[in-house]
């Protein structure tokens, strides 16, 4: 069974049209994040999640809304699409305290891969 | 500030050397936590350790070996006998306590040659 899903694994589409991207998690975790990794490969947090209320938003642009409907879904809308958001999209999840967990906190989905044209 | 430097951008070996992955971090809290991941070409990032802040056991996993020094603020992360397989990005973290928030280094691209 799959920990973290997303969908879609690939995404094609043209300058400023909006898109979803759905992430799932079956963990039971209380957190849950979006990360975005560019083509140098640097792996940023965008947002995090715990218990459906957002805890932290690296000043990312507001054309990025996540919506977390429940605890084990935080999905990323994105607006007007643009160039610079062609990327590696990974969500992920964690349990809420560092006491609770195992030895792997954070559980990564295998990505969205998201290409503007 | 939290902040995790790897200042190896990529490095080159040949099958059966051993190599060592630098990892240097930054922080002002005293409770955290340290972690190694791996993304091979197929882009999915793997989980290979952790390690909190109050161990600094080193710690062995068959060729991986892991060496914690809060003295020098480094989680270095040694492959010996490197092979091929072991080609990917290899990314240092560190999170605080909560997991609110993980931070990356800018990853270290191993290319292990036969």
């Amino acid at each position: 069974d799959t920990a973290v899903s997303q969908t879609p694994k690939y995404l094609v589409t043209q300058m400023g049209n909006d898109k979803s991207i759905k992430c799932e998690q079956n963990l039971g975790h209380d957190t849950m994040y979006w990360y975005k990794q560019d083509s140098k490969k640097f792996l940023k947090i965008m947002f995090s999640y715990n218990n459906k209320e957002l805890i932290i938003n690296e000043t990312v642009p507001n054309r990025f809304s996540p919506k977390s409907p429940d605890k084990a879904h935080l999905n990323l809308h994105i607006n007007s699409l643009e160039l610079g958001d062609s990327a590696v999209y990974f969500c992920a999840s964690s349990q809420e305290t560092g006491a609770s967990v195992g030895n792997q906190p954070q559980h990564f989905g295998d990505g969205t891969r998201l290409s503007i044209l | 500030a939290q902040k995790v430097t790897q200042a190896q951008t990529e490095i080159s070996v040949v099958e059966k050397e051993d190599v060592t992955l630098d990892c240097v971090y930054e922080t002002r809290d005293t409770t955290y936590y340290l972690f190694w991941y791996k993304q091979p070409p197929s882009g999915e990032l793997v989980f290979l350790i952790r390690r909190n802040s109050f161990d600094e056991q080193n710690e062995i996993s068959g060729r991986y070996s892991w060496n914690f020094q809060k003295s020098t603020s480094s989680f270095n992360f040694t492959i010996t006998a490197s092979q091929v397989v072991d080609s990917a990005v290899y990314f240092c973290a560190l999170s605080e306590a909560n997991f609110n928030k993980f931070y990356f280094g800018s990853g270290t691209k191993l290319n292990v040659k036969p």
